[in-house]
């Protein structure tokens, strides 16, 4: 059961803004949105996640939808460090993290 | 200091051997977990331990068996091993819920 859909792969200049979307139509009331990116066979690498409120931390915003059925998380300046697999979840509690097929993300110069 | 490490970073066995895959976490987290990420790049999770305790058991043979000594440490033991088990496994923890997980750089495992 796929619970989020996105784009397979994404590119963006050096310097601008990545914004990246993910589509989770089912989510439930209490279900948090998560992001995560894998830089090239590391582990993945937390990013940040949501519930309903926008989020902002050093590495990245998450805005979600008012009906929360998508969200988008935003890169504000791109760096050639940044090209990575970047998961979206939608999990209930953090104990349960299932990850999707990602966006391939690749920041161009 | 790594605040997840695995051991060994690389293996390479033979089919039908015994062998382990050590993880130790320094950040002082509740649950530990063991993904698998195949070739296809799919990432699926194992395994869930929280206090020790076994959460998550997804549909894996019973020839993978995770152990946790204490809080800090979750092994993965596979035995019998088959050509199928080549992978990456990862070994994560996190403090509770609604945090985000701490990923280990990854065990590649080869089977040949």
């Amino acid at each position: 059961d796929a619970k989020t859909t996105q784009p397979p792969s994404m590119d963006c200049a050096e310097g601008r803004a990545a914004n990246l979307p993910c589509n989770h139509s089912t989510i439930s009331g209490n279900e948090y949105v998560y992001w995560y990116r894998q830089i090239h066979s590391q582990g993945p690498q937390y990013i940040i996640h949501g519930l309903k409120n926008n989020e902002t931390n050093e590495m990245a915003s998450l805005i979600i939808t008012e009906d929360r059925k998508s969200s988008t998380l935003i890169l504000p300046h791109a760096t050639l460090r940044d090209t990575a697999v970047y998961y979206c979840i939608v999990s209930l509690r953090n104990n349960d993290m299932r990850f999707g097929a990602g966006t391939r993300l690749t920041v161009k110069p | 200091d790594t605040a997840v490490s695995q051991t060994p970073k690389y293996l390479v066995t033979q089919m039908g051997n015994d062998k382990s895959i050590k993880c130790e976490q320094n950040l002082g987290h509740d649950t530990m977990y063991w993904y698998k990420q195949d070739s296809k790049k799919f990432l699926k999770i194992m395994f869930s331990y929280n206090n020790k305790e076994l959460i998550i058991n997804e549909t894996v043979p019973n020839r993978f068996s995770p152990k946790s000594p204490d809080k800090a440490h979750l092994n993965l033991h596979i035995n019998s091993l088959e050509l199928g088990d080549s992978a990456v496994y990862f070994c994560a923890s996190s403090p509770g819920q609604f945090y985000g997980y701490t990923f280990g750089s990854g065990t590649r495992l080869t089977v040949v």
